[in-house]
């Protein structure tokens, strides 16, 4: 079974451009996160998808950031324009239920680091 | 709101056991979860506890103390590949049920 995939691995922008990431959750998957990984902190949730619908996006800077998840499958994440502080590992999650499912087991895909210069 | 603490770092020698201990404060308090990472790699699950007691997974338990807001994991018979991040992450009713991560232990092994 293939595992969660996002790209690009890596990326690195100047300061004030757009960038975009891209993931692809576990096949049957319905439930999808975003979450931002500074060094030495644990995961931040940015937005939680069940299918199509962003249920949790608290945490999301709107003010430059935006995330899609059409029909359900793939996601995107974008911010735009990209601040120095923006600097971090994006990782992609899925679970094959939402949150009444029980359990808590998450999937992540190898994330990608996005370095703002 | 929610706090997790954890130690920042553990040193063990090969083969020994250590815990990792991880305190939470949280409302609505509904399940804890432990993973690990290695560096530049993904978090992968490793256990959940929404009851009090000892949940074993081959050299991995973890435990939970409701009561106490408490919980650890135990890894037994260590291996160089266990060094790791290993991260406690608690999901309750005032995070709007979603994962909310400690800062993770680095745990260091020794041969």
């Amino acid at each position: 079974e293939a595992g969660v995939v996002q790209s690009p691995r890596y990326k690195i922008i100047e300061k004030k451009q757009p960038v975009a990431f891209w993931c692809n959750p576990i096949s049957g998957h319905n439930t999808l996160y975003w979450y931002l990984q500074n060094l030495g902190q644990g995961p931040e949730l940015l937005i939680r998808y069940e299918n199509e619908e962003a249920v949790d996006d608290s945490q999301l800077p709107k003010d430059r950031f935006s995330a899609e998840r059409l029909k359900g499958v793939d996601s995107t994440l974008k911010i735009q324009p990209a601040e120095l502080g923006d600097s971090a590992v994006y990782l992609c999650a899925s679970s094959p239920r939402g949150l009444a499912g029980g359990g808590d087991e998450q999937f992540f895909g190898p994330g990608t680091r996005l370095t703002v210069l | 709101g929610q706090s997790l603490e954890q130690p920042s770092e553990v040193t063990a020698v090969e083969g020994a056991i250590v815990q990792i201990n991880c305190t939470y404060q949280t409302s609505g308090f509904y399940g804890l979860s432990w993973y690990q990472q290695h560096d530049g790699g993904a978090p992968t699950f490793l256990s959940y506890n929404a009851l009090d007691g000892l949940e074993e997974t081959g050299r991995f338990s973890s435990f939970l103390s409701r009561s106490d807001s408490y919980g650890y994991l135990l890894l037994q018979e260590l291996q160089m590949k266990d060094s790791a991040s290993y991260f406690c992450a608690v999901r309750a009713m005032d995070s709007n049920y979603q994962l909310i991560w400690g800062a993770g232990t680095k745990l260091i092994i020794k041969p």
